[in-house]
């Protein structure tokens, strides 16, 4: 069960885009479409963001949206807001009926 | 209101067991799949373990199966995990959530967590 694979770090500046990748294999990212994603602020309980790939939760901002290609999710958050700036987790169901997680992005608004 | 309220945690020395607990409030415990998440200071958030509402099936992370055991009592809303063995490596803050229905996902709903500590 090895972590999925995430940038350390993105930046970008209010009002822009940013994107984070987050890689895995064929047993967990590119074989199921069951990748969510976690906003997480220091010292506070991680807020959940993207279900199921591209599904957002009721009450999340639609400028958050998830796609997949293969092997790799994405989450992208657009119209960059100084709030956004926090860490992002990646986390994706597999064929061992385990979740694994992605080592985490921190995301910087410039 | 939906709570996660997580107790138990605290500082063990390696080799020791711990239970630690999370009480559910707020919502038909006995409906939802419940999970573990740690996160260890400076580190990644690493799923744990989960089961499913009925406490009959449980799955478990390759670096703590066969030493943590994930239960829950539905009469009491309360899920718990069970640490034997523990490693200076398994300190960390463990975290419940609660799987939603109709989602395919691990938490919808955050407990506060709770600190382990492993240290001789």
């Amino acid at each position: 069960q090895s972590a999925l694979t995430q940038p350390a770090s993105v930046s970008g500046s209010p009002g822009q885009s940013v994107t984070i990748s987050c890689t895995g294999t064929y047993s967990d990212v590119g074989g199921h479409n069951f990748v969510s994603w976690y906003q997480h602020h220091p010292g506070k309980v991680p807020k959940f963001m993207i279900y199921e790939v591209n599904k957002r939760p009721s009450g999340v901002s639609n400028r958050f949206s998830g796609s997949k290609s293969g092997n790799t999710a994405s989450l992208t958050i657009s119209g960059l807001q100084a709030e956004d700036e926090a860490d992002y987790y990646c986390c994706s169901y597999t064929d061992s009926n385990t979740w694994v997680f992605g080592g985490g992005t921190k995301l910087t608004v410039l | 209101e939906v709570q996660l309220v997580a107790s138990g945690g605290g500082l063990v020395q390696p080799g020791e067991s711990l239970r630690i607990s999370c009480a559910a409030s707020g919502f038909t415990f006995g409906n939802y799949w419940m999970h573990w998440v740690r996160q260890a200071a400076g580190k990644g958030l690493v799923w744990v373990a989960c089961l499913t509402p009925d406490g009959m099936s449980t799955s478990y992370a390759d670096s703590v199966r066969g030493r943590f055991t994930v239960s829950r009592d539905n009469a009491e809303n309360t899920l718990y995990l069970e640490m034997d063995r523990l490693r200076a490596e398994d300190t960390a803050v463990y975290y419940c959530t609660r799987g939603p229905i109709g989602m395919t996902t691990i938490a919808d709903y955050w407990g506060q967590g709770s600190l382990v500590t492993v240290s001789s």
